[in-house]
This record gives C-alpha cells, structure tokens and sequence, in this order.
C-alpha cells in the first residue's frame, strides 16, 4: 500500500530565510506532484516530477525527486509572506491514476 | 472555459438524508476524481474514473456511489448522510498522458449534523 509522509507539518519561518520541506513514499511511483492549499481554498499546481533526478523551479520554490530513495524536496529560497499556505505532495502509484496525498505542511512566513 | 465546477458550494445535511454532488469540467478530460479534505489533514481518494462507464474505489469509497456517463459529469451521491462525512469535497479532471495533471474545483462544504 502506497503511503506519503510529510514533514515538518507545521513550518514558522522569518522573510529571507531558506527552509526545505520533505515528501517520503513508500513504493514505487511514476509521478509526484506538489501542491499549495490557500486557507479556504481549492489545490493549486506547483510542480509535476516524473524521473530521478528530476529538479524544476518557478519564483522562489524548486522541487526535486529521487527515485532510488523516494523522496521528494520542495526548497524555499528567500521566503517571503506570499509564500504563506499549505503545500501538499501527491504520488501516484505505478501505472494506474490513483493518488496518494500527503498530510500537507503548513508554512507561515513572518514578515 | 470554465475549467472544473462544482455544486453547490456548500450544504448542511441532517444525519440519513440523501444528496447528490455535482460535478463537471469542459476540458474533454478523460479521468475525473473525488476526494475529501478533513479540516487540517491532506486529501483522501474516494472514486475515480479513467472514461465515461468506467469507474473504481480509491482509499475511502464507503458511503459513496459515483457514475460517469458522460465525459463531462461525474456526480458523488452521498446516501445515508453520517457526520464522518462532513468533509469538504474535491473534485478533479485530468487529461491523462505522461504528466496526467490534475485540475481541481473549488470544492464543496458538506455538513452532516
């Protein structure tokens, strides 16, 4: 059974400040998505990964994904106040179109 | 285009009564999902689907029944309302190919008391 973890849940960080939050899963998979929540809100897409090694950027986020250890970083550089939401990691287990969503890490940035 | 839309925006059920969520996207995509988001956690697959007449369980189907018998809708029928499931709920559509990315709806606000 394909599980998703995430960590830290909770993240508290000054404006400026570099942070990275983790995505682990379980069993193999061929897609990992990133998403970002705001409070109230429908999922926005961020980021679609599919090979190892796999690194894509856009502003101030960049995601990357190994394969080989299953895991899944999602960098924050020079945080800043809009950067304030939840962030949500989707796997999807190989070769169907379920997903398996992380518990999603809230990130507050501080002005 | 529209995109994904969803209805209604939000519901109060009492505990037994029936209801149907709609759902629908004008993208031509062939794969369509619900989930729920309980409040603080991450979203839970409930039903998908991978074309009209084809559907399938995901993590959490009990207490739910979908069709898909067009592309365009795919309707979540609540029967027997409980209070485990108030919930917002999700939908999404996907084109499928190699990137398969999931376009969301703005969701709807379920309360079962």
């Amino acid at each position: 059974e394909l599980k998703v973890e995430q960590n830290p849940l909770f993240l508290s960080m000054q404006e400026g400040k570099n942070y990275t939050i983790y995505c682990n899963y379980s069993t193999t998979s061929d897609r990992l998505y990133w998403y970002r929540q705001d409070p109230g809100k429908s999922l926005e897409s961020l980021f679609v990964l599919l090979s190892n090694g796999a690194v894509k950027q856009e502003g101030r986020l960049m995601a990357s994904l190994d394969t080989k250890a299953r895991l899944s970083t999602l960098h924050i550089t020079a945080a800043v106040h809009d950067l304030s939401a939840t962030y949500f990691c989707a796997v999807s287990t190989s070769g169907t179109y379920k997903y398996i969503f992380g518990t999603g890490t809230r990130l507050k940035v501080l002005a | 285009n529209a995109g994904v839309t969803q209805t209604p925006k939000f519901r109060i059920l009492k505990i037994g009564q029936s209801m149907t969520l709609q759902c629908a996207q004008d993208m031509n995509h062939n794969y369509m999902y619900w989930y729920r988001q309980d409040p603080g956690m991450g979203l839970k697959l409930i039903y998908y689907s991978v074309g009209a007449g084809i559907t399938d369980k995901g993590e959490v189907p009990n207490g739910y029944n979908v069709s898909r018998s067009t592309t365009e809708d795919f309707p979540l029928r609540l029967e027997l309302a409980a209070p485990s499931q108030t919930s917002v709920y999700f939908c999404a559509s996907s084109l499928g190919g190699i990137y398969n990315e999931q376009f969301f709806g703005p969701g709807t606000r379920l309360t079962v008391l």
